[in-house]
């Protein structure tokens, strides 16, 4: 079964210091991976995707993810952290096969940046 | 650029009555989407549509019916709501060819959020 995992519930980090929140996938073929953001009480923000090509992905806001097919993961990560960074964070894949855009998304990661 | 709008933002209803939550994009995308949102579950699909009159099942779609009449809009009812179907709901677009109008990527709605009593 096609699935995406964030490990971590929360993240905490302190103002200034570089942030990762950790996204691994299991997919059959070669994946398009998502990396999205929700403030409270908002809907999902696009923040950057990879499709293929070079594997560090740089996005919105400051924030670039690692594409490392070997351990099927697509981290992301900030080198200094800001504490309006704060939110929930989703990863998601789409299927591969699937040419109508679904994604599976993972269970989000709530990111903590405390000043 | 009015992107994609949902309404109501919020509502409140009763066990067993209909509820239709709306949702309309302005960028004549093929695919529309709708997801709830539940604390522990990320986001589920409950259905989605490739085009007008198109529409398939997701993830979750006990309890809930679509339609999609005309491309640029996608409500979905709950023919007799249930306590179980109190969450945020959220709904989704994503095209055909290149840019905005790609499929790579799914825009999303601000939600609705729905509490049923």
């Amino acid at each position: 079964a096609q699935s995406v995992a964030q490990p971590e519930d929360q993240v905490n980090v302190a103002e200034g210091n570089p942030l990762t929140v950790k996204c691994t996938y299991s997919v059959s073929g070669n994946p398009y991976l998502f990396w999205y953001v929700q403030y409270p009480n908002r809907g999902l923000q696009f923040l950057l995707k990879y499709i293929t090509g070079d594997n560090l992905v740089k996005g919105s806001y400051g924030f670039e993810a690692e594409f490392n097919k070997s351990q099927t993961s697509f981290h992301l990560k900030k080198p200094s952290a800001l504490v309006s960074d704060s939110a929930l964070y989703f990863c998601a894949v789409r299927v591969p096969s699937s040419n109508t855009g679904k994604l599976i998304f993972g269970q989000g990661t709530t990111l903590q940046v405390k000043p | 650029d009015a992107g994609i709008t949902q309404s109501p933002r919020y509502k409140i209803t009763e066990t067993g009555r209909q509820v239709t939550l709306m949702c309309h994009q302005t960028w004549s995308h093929s695919y529309m989407f709708w997801y709830r949102q539940d604390l522990g579950h990320g986001l589920r699909l409950i259905y989605y549509s490739a085009a007008a009159d198109i529409t398939d099942k997701g993830e979750v779609p006990d309890g809930y019916v679509v339609s999609r009449s005309k491309t640029e809009n996608f409500p979905l009812t709950l023919e007799s709501a249930t306590r179980s179907q109190t969450s945020v709901y959220f709904c989704a677009s994503t095209g055909r060819g290149s840019g905005r109008s790609s499929t790579d990527t799914q825009y999303f709605g601000p939600g609705t959020r729905l509490t049923v009593l």
